[in-house]
């Protein structure tokens, strides 16, 4: 059985430019959560993606975006990036049935200059 | 008043001690509980999960609940050098099935 793997490990990019992260969920899973993790702080809830559509979203503005694909897998998009965008960015997946128990991904560590 | 609450250490103990871990929290809708380990630069890892009010015990972990408190906990008995990481507390009620996580118990074993 496959893990959750998240693509790339790491990503430097400008003030003002876009960024893609991509996810794959573990095998089975048709859920797909993103949640952003500042230095020292515990993940924050971004949103989730349940059979292509947003089911839920958290405190975060428009310019976070994301996608389902049919696959189950998933990207996250920023745009306008700002210096408190940079964290690590974590995608989590979970069962069929619905379960609270998600499993996480490594994380894409993004730096924001 | 944030939502989860836990006390972010760091704690540092001796190999072998019993360790304990917990997290407070205000809404009452959290009926699931879990508990995950994160190494420095890596992801979080599901150690225990626990629905409503109750013990579980897992090897040498056992997670409490106790709602009419709103307080949770993770003990580990026997503790290793391995166990040396930051322990997340993280509570979910609702439908979206989103996790709202405490800051995170930074823990050294030392041998």
């Amino acid at each position: 059985e496959t893990g959750v793997t998240q693509s790339p490990t790491h990503l430097i990019k400008t003030r003002g430019q876009q960024v893609t992260l991509r996810c794959s969920s573990q095998s089975g899973h048709n859920t797909v959560s993103w949640y952003q993790q500042a230095l020292g702080q515990g993940p924050q809830f971004i949103f989730q993606y349940y059979r292509e559509e947003e089911n839920g979203r958290g405190n975060f503005p428009p310019r976070f975006s994301g996608l389902q694909f049919p696959n189950y897998s998933s990207e996250l998009n920023v745009n306008a990036l700002e210096l408190d965008d940079s964290a690590l960015y974590l995608c989590a997946s979970s069962l069929p049935s619905g379960t609270y128990e998600q499993y996480f991904g490594p994380g894409t560590r993004l730096t924001v200059t | 008043q944030k939502e989860v609450e836990q006390d972010p250490g760091p704690l540092s103990v001796p190999e072998g001690a019993i360790v304990s871990l917990n997290c407070t929290y205000s809404n009452s809708a959290f009926q699931y509980f879990m508990w995950y380990r994160q190494y420095s630069r890596k992801g979080p890892e599901l150690l225990m999960y626990t629905y409503s009010s109750g013990n579980k015990e897992d090897g040498r972990f056992t997670a409490q609940v106790d709602k009419s408190s709103k307080y949770i906990s993770l003990f580990i008995r026997d503790s290793q050098p391995s166990d040396s990481a930051t322990y997340l507390c993280a509570m979910s009620g609702g439908s979206n099935y989103k996790l709202t996580f405490g800051k995170g118990t930074l823990l050294t074993v030392n041998p």
